[in-house]
């Protein structure tokens, strides 16, 4: 089965930096994503990563290191419009993508 | 980018009635389409996978004869919720794939069945 785990939410305060872990156990794995989702919408796509490493995308960067099944998010500078759901996805053996349970970050002043 | 559609955004249903949601790729050939279900406060659960021509694939606990899936064309997926339940109301989403070289999947806006 696949088993990936988010905290389920997280607070952080506007221009701070935040780090959003992410935990997999799968069958098989064939790449490592981060999509942000706002409430009612579909998710967009942040981050992909395939080898171990940090992949950075202006304020955000996405790291994995596939020997611990690990993954995490961070994002710098924080604005009020980060406030969304974070959801950590891996893309399995047979190219299905499996989601985490997503975690709701909200930015306060 | 790539662009996915889905119709209608917003559908309310009776029980015991069907209700069709389409998925399109607009300026892409989408080979594969999967499906989504996901209810409030929770995180997307995959439903089914489907490539063009062939009958689709279901996760376990999915029923097959519930939801129809068809992917007709390289742009063209529907699901088809049966004997809609109450229980069925949720937000369904569907992504697409076939960009060569690119690993991503395109989700579409989203639609919000309501089963009265």
């Amino acid at each position: 089965g696949q088993n990936i785990d988010q905290p389920t939410e997280m607070t952080a305060t506007e221009g701070a930096i935040v780090q959003i872990n992410c935990t997999y156990q799968t069958s098989g794995f064939n790449g490592l994503f981060w999509y942000q989702q706002h409430a009612g919408e579909a998710p967009t796509f942040l981050s992909y990563n395939v080898l171990d490493g940090l992949e950075e995308k202006g304020r955000f960067s996405s790291f994995l290191s596939r020997s611990k099944g690990y993954s995490y998010l961070l994002l710098k500078e924080l604005q009020m419009k980060d406030s969304a759901s974070y959801l950590c996805a891996v893309k399995g053996g047979a190219n299905n993508l499996f989601f985490g349970t997503g975690t709701r970050l909200t930015v306060i002043p | 980018g790539a662009v996915v559609s889905q119709h209608p955004s917003r559908v309310i249903c009776k029980s015991g009635t069907s209700v069709k949601i389409e998925c399109r790729s607009l300026d892409f050939q989408a080979t594969t389409m999967f499906w989504y279900r996901q209810f409030p406060k929770q995180s997307l659960m995959l439903m089914a996978t489907s490539n063009e021509g062939s009958k689709a694939t279901y996760e376990q606990g999915v029923e097959k004869d519930k939801f129809l899936i068809n992917h007709a064309s390289l742009t063209l997926s529907t699901l088809t919720v049966t004997s809609a339940h109450p229980e069925d109301s949720s937000f369904y989403i569907c992504s697409a794939t076939g960009l060569a070289g690119v690993q991503e999947q395109y989700f579409g806006p989203g639609t919000r069945l309501t089963v009265t």
